[in-house]
């Protein structure tokens, strides 16, 4: 069963608009979350994070936003550009350290 | 420069043949991990480790091994009891011990059964 679940497989958004990633999980033990950004053939690259104590935090055009009752996060781009057209995963910390992921989602940003 | 490094990038390996992927990192990072990405899939846990000598089957280990004996490396085997290697493999890093950190990723190894 997964435990971590990205039920958009793709989104696509005109530049300058929001875009609005979401991520929804099952384990209200999990306290880390994350967001990586992955292009074809690369290894992802990590965007941004939040830890359960809190239910924001922002970096530049990147915002995270966590609702512990939902059990739900998700990534706010905005302005988006051409160049974050990417699949973005959001991972979250199990127990051990372990990094569990999404399924991802393909973003496509349009100029 | 500080950072994970897996080799080769591209793997040919015949069907019933073992091959070895290198991942080492010299960001002093205690855990390290292997994932694996299937086409419209995302990462799954191979196999993780948190500290030398020391490792842990992943979601999907079956198939695959690894070995810890140094801090900057982490070794993974696909053996040919593996029944669909072929795939991207990506290791990673991070400094583990339960911080709040992100893990660092290689740029990747694609192998393909021939």
């Amino acid at each position: 069963d997964q435990q971590v679940k990205q039920n958009s497989p793709s989104l696509s958004v005109q530049e300058g608009r929001i875009s609005i990633l979401n991520c929804d999980y099952t384990n209200s033990m999990f306290d880390y979350f994350l967001w990586y950004k992955k292009y074809p053939a690369e290894g992802p690259t990590f965007l941004i994070s939040i830890s359960s104590i809190k239910d924001k935090n922002e970096d530049g055009r990147f915002t995270v936003f966590l609702n512990k009752s939902a059990k739900h996060l998700s990534l706010h781009i905005v302005p988006s550009q051409p160049g974050d057209s990417a699949v973005y995963f959001c991972a979250v910390r199990e127990y051990g350290n372990k990094l569990v992921f999404g399924a991802g989602t393909i973003l496509r940003v349009k100029s | 420069d500080g950072g994970i490094t897996q080799s080769p990038k591209y793997l040919f390996r015949k069907e019933g043949q073992n091959v070895t992927l290198s991942c080492e990192q010299n960001l002093n990072h205690d855990a390290m991990y292997w994932y694996r990405q299937d086409p419209g899939q995302g990462l799954r846990l191979i196999y993780y480790s948190q500290i030398v000598n020391d490792f842990q089957k992943g979601d999907i280990a079956e198939g695959y091994s690894v070995s810890r004996e140094k801090k900057e490396s982490f070794p993974l085997t696909v053996t040919s009891a593996q029944k669909n290697p072929t795939a991207f493999y990506l290791c990673a890093s991070s400094i583990g011990n339960g911080l709040n950190t992100e893990a660092f990723f290689g740029q990747g190894t694609r192998l393909t059964v021939v």
